[in-house]
């Protein structure tokens, strides 16, 4: 069955490093997600992408992320600047389309320090 | 806005008892998609069900049921013969069609033996 994938599963970084996640949706989606959820939280919305444009984002996606979908295959977060509070678990998601459900990735857990 | 609450922070039970996890949501839209997902100790989110507004039909699946009432916004999850492999946190979701996915605060459900 196919399965959003993210890589790297776990990534340590310095404050103030940029960090860039990658997520592999499924192939024929067309509607791409990320999310956050801090340790112990719940899951946060933060931006989602369509026809190469974001469609959506939240009051956390602020100047120091950003989201691209370089090649047709990858669905890119970068955190240009971390900061202590980016430490979470991000997740990808795709959907098909309207009307349908997103699927998530495994996420990827980072740690800034 | 949408908003998912779920009341019960942590619950903890017995092997083999029967738990039922509390869900609320909140939306002006009349089409939407309400989930529940489980996250255990590894921390990937695992799709249970999806139930769209317009099917009201309780489900059921193997030890798991969902009871779904629009009347009072709600949709109960209920874990039968509950066993250790179950404790994780559950998240109850809120999707009005891929526009806007909002998660609950979840609950923390610990089986003991």
């Amino acid at each position: 069955e196919p399965e959003v994938t993210q890589t790297p599963s776990h990534q340590v970084t310095q404050m103030g490093q940029e960090v860039i996640l990658r997520c592999v949706p499924i192939s024929n989606h067309l509607y791409f997600y990320w999310y956050r959820q801090i340790l112990g939280q719940k899951v946060e919305f933060l931006v989602s992408f369509y026809n190469n444009e974001i469609s959506e984002k939240s009051e956390i996606f602020d100047d120091q992320f950003s989201v691209e979908r370089p090649d047709g295959s990858n669905f890119t977060l970068k955190i240009r600047s971390t900061k202590l509070e980016d430490s979470a678990m991000y997740f990808c998601a795709s959907m098909m389309r309207t009307l349908e459900t997103q699927y998530f990735g495994p996420g990827t857990r980072l740690l800034v320090l | 806005a949408q908003k998912v609450t779920q009341a019960q922070t942590e619950i903890s039970v017995v092997e083999k008892e029967d738990v039922t996890l509390d869900c609320v949501y909140e939306t002006r839209d009349t089409t939407y998609y309400l989930f529940w997902y489980k996250q255990p100790p590894s921390g990937e989110l695992v799709f249970l069900i999806r139930r769209n507004s317009f099917d009201e039909q309780n489900e059921i699946s193997g030890r798991y049921s969902w009871n779904f009432q629009k009347s009072t916004s709600s949709f109960n999850f209920t874990i039968t013969a509950s066993q250790v492999v179950d404790s994780a946190v559950y998240f109850c979701a809120l999707d009005n069609y891929g526009q806007n996915f909002v998660f609950g605060p979840g609950t923390r459900l610990s089986v003991l033996p």
